[in-house]
């Protein structure tokens, strides 16, 4: 069983559009975050959530943590294809006593953005 | 900064034989993690240091994978025999501290057992 589900899977549209992607969990996390990977290297953090509720903004990506903290949405307006890569959360399970396991990912969306 | 380094890029290597990839973190980063990335199964942690020492390794999949890290600057993993199903790519990245600070990951090894 994933701990992190993220939908869709792929993703594929045209230039211009508008898209929201998510990710979601039956666990409440500290924080989530979220990366983006091109083919060939490692992932890239975008942004940290860490309030429920919280919204943050990148340029054209907007990016939601769920009153509950229990999920996520990534939100990108007029997409281009500079957009295109693999999309990840990752998600921060906070021990009460302070310590805190390493991040779990969730598989990702794979987004294409066609010109 | 160079960020986190990994070496080698790729690996082919026969079923049975030694393989050992390595990782230089960024300086000052206390957090180290190893990752493992396949299509079917996605990004799965294996192991993480917390100031050199090993905290968790329930990730790792069997004996047949180490990690050390000896000092600050340098860690391995090990996997000795390989087997076909080790064929992933290997991520090592770090982090200043832990929970809601991001990850720097290296560019990862791509690893080939045939």
């Amino acid at each position: 069983t994933q701990l992190l589900e993220q939908s869709p899977q792929f993703l594929s549209i045209q230039e211009g559009e508008n898209l929201t992607v998510y990710c979601n969990s039956s666990s409440v996390f500290s924080s989530l975050q979220w990366y983006r990977q091109e083919p060939g290297e490692g992932p890239v953090l975008l942004v940290t959530v860490v309030t429920g509720g919280e919204v943050k903004k990148l340029k054209r990506l907007t990016f939601q943590f769920g009153d509950a903290r229990k999920d996520s949405s990534l939100h990108i307006t007029a997409a281009q294809p500079g957009d295109t890569g693999l999309y990840l959360c990752a998600g921060a399970i906070m021990y009460s006593g302070g310590g805190a396991d390493g991040l779990t990912f969730g598989k990702g969306t794979h987004l294409i953005i066609q010109p | 900064d160079a960020g986190v380094i990994q070496s080698p890029r790729h690996e082919v290597t026969e079923m049975g034989q030694e393989v050992t990839l390595r990782c230089k973190p960024i300086s000052g980063h206390d957090y180290l993690f190893w990752y493992r990335q396949t299509m079917m199964r996605g990004l799965e942690l294996l192991i993480y240091f917390n100031n050199n020492v090993p905290i968790d390794d329930s990730g790792m999949p069997e004996d047949r994978f180490s990690a050390k890290m000896p000092n600050a600057s340098f860690s391995t993993l090990k996997i000795q025999p390989s087997e076909p199903r080790d064929s992933a790519v290997y991520f090592c990245a770090s982090s200043p501290r832990q929970g809601r600070y991001g990850y720097t990951f290296g560019s990862g090894t791509r690893l080939t057992v045939v």
